[in-house]
């Protein structure tokens, strides 16, 4: 059975960092790409970014409004995806889904963390 | 980036009616359509792939149908559990984007 528990979620001060991660299992996570899609309060969903498998390189895309200062990584060693979250702003606050990604289907999905940028 | 256009953004049915829901590309995106529940305080969940393949669990009330810009998901019969949000996502190009969302309340 897959499963996605993502983790790191939290209070933080605009200007600051954050980091989620996500932990795999149930299916080859080095083979898959992987995706964050985010959801804020009350509001529909967002693509956030996805990176490959490293067979395709490992390579990383990035929604315009996040480009520069969230970065995407992956531990295929531990099974784990993370989402470094540098320079939050308050249109950060949302709950953050990491989900596997075949050639951009979203077939599972973990329960979300909620992130709150708030002064 | 390519626009989804989902409507209608919420709609009031009765247990057992049929229920179609739409979905406008603002570009041909072929058959690179899923569709997705939401229940309140819950993950979304695939329901459809590939504009009209059900993924493995989902019972066949739900039916997806369409090809370059628009698209359709009908439920046929509606149940209490299919009281959701339901949102279209395009994969034919990154970004993935997402339409508005419906959301299905009770009469």
């Amino acid at each position: 059975e897959v499963q996605l528990v993502e983790s790191g979620g939290g209070l933080v001060k605009p200007g600051g960092s954050l980091r989620l991660s996500c932990a795999a299992s149930g299916f080859t996570f080095s083979d898959a790409w992987m995706t964050w899609v985010r959801q804020a309060p009350g509001k529909g969903l967002e693509w956030v970014g996805r990176i490959k498998s490293k067979t395709y390189g490992g390579t990383t895309d990035y929604a315009a409004p996040v480009k520069g200062r969230f970065t995407i990584s992956r531990d295929d060693s531990k099974n784990t995806l993370s989402l470094q979250m540098n320079n939050l702003k308050t249109e950060d606050t949302a709950v953050y889904y990491c989900t596997t990604d075949v050639d951009g289907a979203l077939n599972y999905w973990g329960q979300g963390t909620l992130v709150t940028v708030s002064s | 980036d390519i626009q989804m256009t989902q409507s209608p953004s919420s709609l009031s049915a009765s247990v057992g009616d049929r229920v179609t829901i739409t979905c406008r590309a603002s570009q041909g995106i072929s058959n690179y359509l899923a569709w997705f529940q939401q229940k309140p305080g819950k993950a979304p969940k695939s329901l459809i792939y590939a504009a009209s393949s059900l993924q493995r669990g989902v019972p066949s009330k739900f039916s997806g149908s369409g090809s370059g810009t628009d698209f359709t998901l009908t439920i046929s019969s509606l149940q209490p559990e299919d009281f959701a949000t339901y949102y279209c996502q395009q994969y034919n190009s990154y970004p993935l984007t997402f339409g508005g969302g419906t959301k299905v309340d009770i009469k």
